[in-house]
This record gives structure tokens, C-alpha cells and sequence, in this order.
């Protein structure tokens, strides 16, 4: 089946430093890549996400690459702000015939000033 | 623009109470889910729909029932409350997964605590 996994958490780093979460993936196929982000006290919203392999998703200074030789889907950003503590989660769509995304646990970050 | 709207918002319970979380959704958009958030174990779902009058069981579908009598609905039936049942229930929608819009929205959460 499928499944994601991500580096576990939490992550405390200081303003402008540099971002990176991890995350894995075992899945069939040519699956979708996403990450999701939480803000305190809200619901999920899309981050980004990559379709196929070598796509590069983007948004607000955040970055993934989908790779599909080591099965990671790693979210990085290189000037981390206090607005950005929040929970990120990375998920996958495997694809036509599938009815739902398949959520890593999540990987709470905190950014001190 | 409204989006996903979850009631209520809080909501606390005793053992054995029944009691029925409410999403709609103003997007027309043919899937909705329910999850629930526990600390550690990220977001599981329960139960989804891929249409009016459709559902089906999720990876904790236990406890819970659920409806989709109209479109723009999907309604969370705890019938018979447990302690085990206190999570943050999380409701979404989507175009369609699997279908090149694997967008969800998500509603801002249901805070539920089982007594």
C-alpha cells in the first residue's frame, strides 16, 4: 500500500535559518506529491505539490523536488520566519482510481526569533 | 468566499451521548472527507464520499456513522460517545482526487472532548 514518511519532529530554529524537512514515500505507480501546511488553530491548506518526477513545486519561498530514484519529496526554505511556525504535512495521490490522499504524520515547526 | 464551514466548533461530551458534526461545503465539490488529528498519528480518515448519496469507510471508519444526503453536506454521526473519541475532527472537499485535482480544503476543525 501506500504510505508517507516524514522526519519526525518537533523543529526549533532560529529566524533565517535554513529549512529542511523530510519525507518519503513508498508508493505504485507515478503518484502526486504534496505538502500541506497547518497555522495554529486552523485547517490544512495546499503548500505545493509536484505531479511528476524532477518537478519542482514552489510557494512562499518554499521548495520541493520529486525524486522519484531516492522516492523523496524533501520541503525546503532557505530563510525561515516566525510566520512560518506551523505543522507541515507531506501527502501523496497514487493516481487515477484513488478516492484519497495518503498524510504523513506531520512535522511541527517552531521559528524563535 | 465561504469554503468548508464545520459546526460546532467546540464541543464537549459525556460517555454514551450521541451527537452529529456538521460540514458544508460551497464549492460543489463531489468528494468530501472526514479526519480526525490526534497528536502523534498526523490525520487518519474515517469516512469519505465521493458523491450525494454515496460513502465509504476510511482507514478508522469504527464509532462513526455518516451521511451525504446532499451534495453541499456531509454529516459525522458519533452515536455512542467513548473517552477514545476525544480528537480535533477535520472536514474536506475536492474536486476529485485521482483526477488531477487533488486539491483538498479543509474546514478549520472541530475540537471534541468525550468525558
Amino acid at each position: 500500500g501506500n504510505s508517507v514518511t516524514q522526519m519526525e519532529g518537533p523543529v526549533t530554529l532560529s529566524e533565517e535559518a535554513f529549512l529542511t524537512i523530510n519525507c518519503t514515500y513508498t508508493a505504485t505507480g507515478y503518484p502526486s506529491l504534496f505538502w500541506y501546511v497547518q497555522y495554529p488553530g486552523e485547517g490544512l491548506q495546499l503548500l505545493l505539490k509536484a505531479t511528476k518526477a524532477d518537478d519542482k513545486g514552489s510557494n512562499k519561498g518554499f521548495e520541493a523536488t520529486y525524486r522519484k530514484e531516492t522516492t523523496s519529496f524533501h520541503l525546503e526554505k532557505g530563510s525561515v520566519q516566525v510566520s512560518d511556525s506551523a505543522v507541515y504535512f507531506c501527502a501523496l495521490d497514487s493516481g487515477a482510481g484513488s478516492y484519497q490522499l495518503t498524510f504523513g504524520k506531520g512535522t511541527k515547526l517552531s521559528v524563535i526569533p | 468566499n465561504a469554503g468548508v464551514t464545520q459546526t460546532p466548533k467546540f464541543r464537549v461530551l459525556k460517555t454514551g451521548q450521541s451527537m452529529t458534526l456538521l460540514c458544508a461545503q460551497d464549492m460543489n465539490h463531489e468528494y468530501m472527507y472526514w479526519y480526525r488529528q490526534d497528536p502523534g498519528m498526523g490525520l487518519r480518515l474515517i469516512h469519505y464520499s465521493v458523491g450525494e448519496g454515496t460513502t465509504a469507510k476510511g482507514e478508522v471508519p469504527d464509532g462513526y456513522n455518516v451521511s451525504r444526503l446532499k451534495k453541499q453536506n456531509f454529516l459525522l454521526g458519533l452515536e455512542s460517545a467513548a473517552p477514545s473519541q476525544t480528537s480535533v475532527y477535520f472536514c474536506a472537499s475536492s474536486i476529485g482526487i485521482g483526477q488531477g485535482n487533488e486539491k483538498l480544503f479543509f474546514g478549520s476543525g472541530t475540537q471534541l472532548s468525550v468525558l
